[in-house]
Parts: structure tokens; C-alpha cells; sequence
């Protein structure tokens, strides 16, 4: 059974849309991340949700919004979407917060903008 | 925003032989560190960590070794296969704030 699920996989629209891509984990996790990974493999945290709580927002532009409903899912919403949002968005989770354990990685969403 | 410099490190390695794969790492308070498997269209996948009080940990066909001293971790993988041939990753963060900061990765190419 998949432990961090993502959808879509593959996304290309227009420059100035809006589009959300959704996750789930079913590890019974507390905390949820997404990661940006840009052409060059460099993988950089966005944000982080600990039951539903935001508590780690990296300097992200606000057309970037995550919402989390539940602590199983954190969903990541962009509006009028750039060349340069271009990338593959990855979300995971972990037991916590803190402490000495390992983030689970979701499959990715490669996001085209075009 | 986008990562700029070099193009992404690579280690080529014939099938059978040792491959070491080295990461400097940035913060002198980081107590907790892992390595990532990132496989072509895949996420990253954990492989093995280790913690500031130890400075070697050994997993199956895979050792980490971390020198404080100087920042710096290795990933030292035996009998190197063609399933080992992934973007590797290390990933430090300390005990008190939970944020994952990753190094700029490592290509390895096994040729069979």
C-alpha cells in the first residue's frame, strides 16, 4: 500500500492559472512537509504542518497556500502560476515534529508551467 | 528559488566495487543526519542515518561516517550494483527544530 500518495503526477498548464496539487499519507503521521526539487536535483522544504498546524514556512511567495483538513492530508493550492514555478513538488511526512526520525517521501508532482 | 553553480556531482563505478559518496554539511549544530536514495521519477527514499554521537553506522551494504570536526559525511556503499545507480542525497537537521536541509546530491552511475 502506498505510504505518501500524490496527485497529480504530471501537471502542465498556462502561465496565470491556479492549481492545486493534493497528498495523503496513511502512516498516521503528525507532521507533513512539501519539498521543491528545481531542475538542478536541488530539494528545498516550502512548508510544514504538524497536526494541521502550520510551524515551518520558508519564504515562499503567498500565490503559494497549503491547507490541511486533516493531519492525513496536506494539499498545496498555487495561483497565478510562473515560468519559474516550474519543478517537481514532493510531499512527506514523519512521526514528528521533532527529534531523531526520517521524513517518507511521496512519489512527486512534476508541475510544467507553460 | 532555483539553485545556481555546478552541475550536479557525479561518481561512476563499475559494478562489484566500493563507491563513496561525501557530503559537507552546513551547520555546526546539526545533530542528526541522513541519506537519501532519490531513483529517476521517484521520491527520495531513506537509506540510512546516524546521529551526532556516533561517528560510523553501518548498514546492509551501506556505511555513513560523520567527521564533526570538519562537517563532513560519507556514504559508503560495497559491491556497488546496477540498482544502486540513483541521486544520493544528504539531509542534516537538529534534534530542536525538525527542518530537513538537504545537500546539492550526488549522481552514481554503475556500469554493469
Amino acid at each position: 500500500d502506498t505510504a505518501v500518495s500524490q496527485t497529480p503526477k504530471y501537471l502542465v498548464t498556462q502561465m496565470g492559472n491556479d492549481k492545486s496539487i493534493k497528498c495523503e499519507q496513511n502512516l498516521g503521521h503528525d507532521t507533513m512537509y512539501w519539498y521543491k526539487q528545481d531542475s538542478k536535483k536541488f530539494l528545498k522544504i516550502m512548508f510544514s504542518y504538524n497536526n494541521k498546524e502550520l510551524i515551518i514556512n520558508e519564504t515562499v511567495p503567498n500565490r503559494f497556500s497549503p491547507k490541511s483538513p486533516d493531519k492525513a492530508h496536506l494539499n498545496l493550492h498555487i495561483n497565478s502560476l510562473e515560468l519559474g514555478d516550474s519543478a517537481v513538488y514532493f510531499c512527506a511526512s514523519s512521526p514528528e515534529r521533532e527529534g531523531y526520525n526520517e521524513q517518507f517521501f511521496g512519489p512527486g508532482t512534476r508541475l510544467t508551467v507553460l | 528559488g532555483e539553485s545556481v553553480g555546478l552541475h550536479l556531482p557525479t561518481l561512476s563505478v563499475q559494478e562489484g566495487d566500493n563507491s563513496i559518496i561525501n557530503c559537507a554539511y552546513s551547520n555546526s549544530a546539526s545533530d542528526y543526519f541522513i541519506w537519501y536514495k532519490q531513483e529517476s521519477g521517484k521520491g527520495p527514499q531513506f537509506i540510512i542515518d546516524i546521529r551526532s554521537n556516533m561517528d560510523k553506522r553501518q548498514g546492509q551494504r551501506v556505511t555513513v561516517l560523520l567527521n564533526k570536526t570538519v562537517k563532513h559525511l560519507s556514504l559508503q556503499i560495497a559491491a556497488t550494483q546496477p540498482g544502486d545507480s540513483a541521486v544520493y542525497f544528504c539531509a542534516e537537521t537538529s534534534n530542536q527544530g525538525g527542518k530537513l536541509i538537504f545537500g546539492q546530491g550526488t549522481e552514481l552511475s554503475v556500469k554493469p
